[in-house]
């Protein structure tokens, strides 16, 4: 099977915590690519990162890193010290020859 | 760089009625595609274009659903007749197409479609 899960539905925490966002891919591909995207309330599907499977150093972009360990296909997404403004539904996907979302996780930073 | 255009961006019709949405990508990208996203859910793929011919439509309710790309361009999504279960946000995207088809992939805003 192909496939990405995001487990975690829903997750609220209180502005300047810290929130890892978990997702989980399942492929038989050798090659492929995973990405995460933001969706505001306006619906935009915003670009974050992608990860081609033969770069498995971690990534940090101010406030955002990533961690991608092929050994348990995971590719995790963590917010230092959250902000409002994060507040969003973030999707996780992997194009395994065809693209496949993950469900979501909605993400609520109460001030 | 202009991104994915849209239109219309809502749309509220009845079921059995026909509606048509717009998508013109990003210049110069090779790849289209059409995705549903169903509230509560992430972005299903209905249908991959390469230029202007089909690379992937495996998921398209071809009983009701029709799409084309004509120029290998802009891209017009169908569906004829809609049913309730029809009601979703209708997302295109592009990309940068072939070797590089994980490059440049950039979504719109979508057409939030409503069958009452």
């Amino acid at each position: 099977a192909q496939k990405v899960t995001q487990a975690q539905t829903e997750i609220s925490v209180v502005e300047k915590e810290d929130v890892t966002l978990d997702c989980v891919y399942e492929t038989r591909d050798t090659t492929y690519y995973l990405f995460w995207y933001k969706q505001p309330p306006s619906g935009e599907l915003v670009f974050l990162i992608r990860r081609n499977s033969f770069d498995e150093q971690n990534e940090i972009s101010g406030r955002y890193s990533w961690n991608f360990q092929k050994s348990t296909s995971s590719f995790n997404f963590t917010i230092t010290a959250s902000q409002v403004v994060d507040s969003a539904v973030y999707f996780c996907a992997g194009n395994f020859n065809k693209f496949y979302f993950g469900s979501g996780t909605k993400l609520n930073v109460k001030p | 760089e202009a991104g994915v255009a849209q239109s219309p961006r809502y749309k509220i019709i009845e079921k059995r009625q026909s509606v048509a949405f717009w998508c013109n990508p990003i210049s110069g990208h090779a790849t289209l595609y059409w995705y549903q996203q169903i509230l509560g859910q992430g972005p299903k793929l209905l249908i991959q274009f390469q230029n202007n011919g089909v690379v992937d439509d495996s998921q398209l309710p071809k009983d009701r659903f029709s799409a084309e790309r004509l120029k290998g361009v802009d891209s017009t999504l169908k569906i004829q007749p809609a049913k309730l279960e029809d009601s979703a946000v209708y997302l295109c995207a592009s990309s940068l197409g072939g070797s590089r088809a994980n490059y440049g992939y950039t979504f719109g805003s979508g057409t939030r479609l409503t069958v009452v």
